[in-house]
């Protein structure tokens, strides 16, 4: 079955501890990105990668890491997470044609205290 | 920065009727898209129209185009309690830029 994966799909953690949230897909995409998304802000994108070690800042990229060491995996990297990184995190992937389906993932409630 | 913002910002109907949502950006665009959020779960793409496109059917879904407003509209025909969600376009601005730019999103509630 064609999907994005994340893990985990919940987690709650304290200031400053590191954290990675693993994004995963099987479709052969080129394509990923992360976003998050908050109350009366919808969707903004963190950062995306176009192909294998290729990456890029989206939108509100501070705080945050990215790596894209193998074509199916994209983890999101807090390194220390501070309390207005509590959001929903969501994953997308889609093949590099001008992203015109973005397939997205379940979804990582982080709450930090 | 927000490119695609929706209107309005919450709708409440009654099963059967049809729902409207409406769109607009700011900067030229090579397609539209629309999105379709159940609460706090991921999106689902529910259908994409292109800029040389005005128009657009997928079953009781309905997209329209309008270049020159900078607008589009997603009309949702003969509306199910099961329709309930939020709902987000998302534009591709073109240009050299790969970003997928979405708005804020329409709340969709409809009473069975």
């Amino acid at each position: 079955e064609a999907q994005v994966t994340q893990n985990p799909r919940y987690l709650i953690t304290v200031t400053g501890k590191k954290l990675t949230v693993t994004c995963s897909q099987n479709m052969n995409h080129e394509y990923m990105s992360w976003y998050r998304q908050d109350p009366g802000l919808g969707l903004r994108q963190i950062y995306y990668s176009m192909n294998v070690e290729v990456t890029d800042k989206g939108d509100v990229p501070e705080g945050y890491k990215v790596s894209r060491k193998e074509k199916r995996n994209f983890p999101l990297i807090l390194e220390s997470p501070s309390p207005n990184q509590t959001s929903l995190y969501f994953c997308a992937s889609s093949f590099w044609d001008r992203q015109e389906t973005q397939y997205f993932g379940p979804g990582t409630r982080l709450l930090v205290l | 920065s927000q490119q695609g913002e929706e209107d309005p910002q919450a709708l409440s109907i009654q099963e059967g009727e049809n729902a409207t949502m409406n769109c607009s950006y700011k900067t030229s665009i090579n397609n539209l898209q629309w999105y379709r959020q159940n609460s706090g779960r991921g999106l689902v793409h529910l259908i994409l129209i292109r800029s040389n496109e005005r128009e657009k059917h997928s079953g009781r879904l309905r997209v329209t185009l309008d270049t020159s407003k900078k607008s589009s509209s997603l009309l949702i025909t003969a509306s199910r309690a099961a329709d309930t969600a939020s709902y987000f376009c998302a534009t591709d601005p073109g240009g050299g830029s790969e970003k997928l730019v979405f708005g804020k999103g329409t709340k969709l509630t409809v009473n069975p």
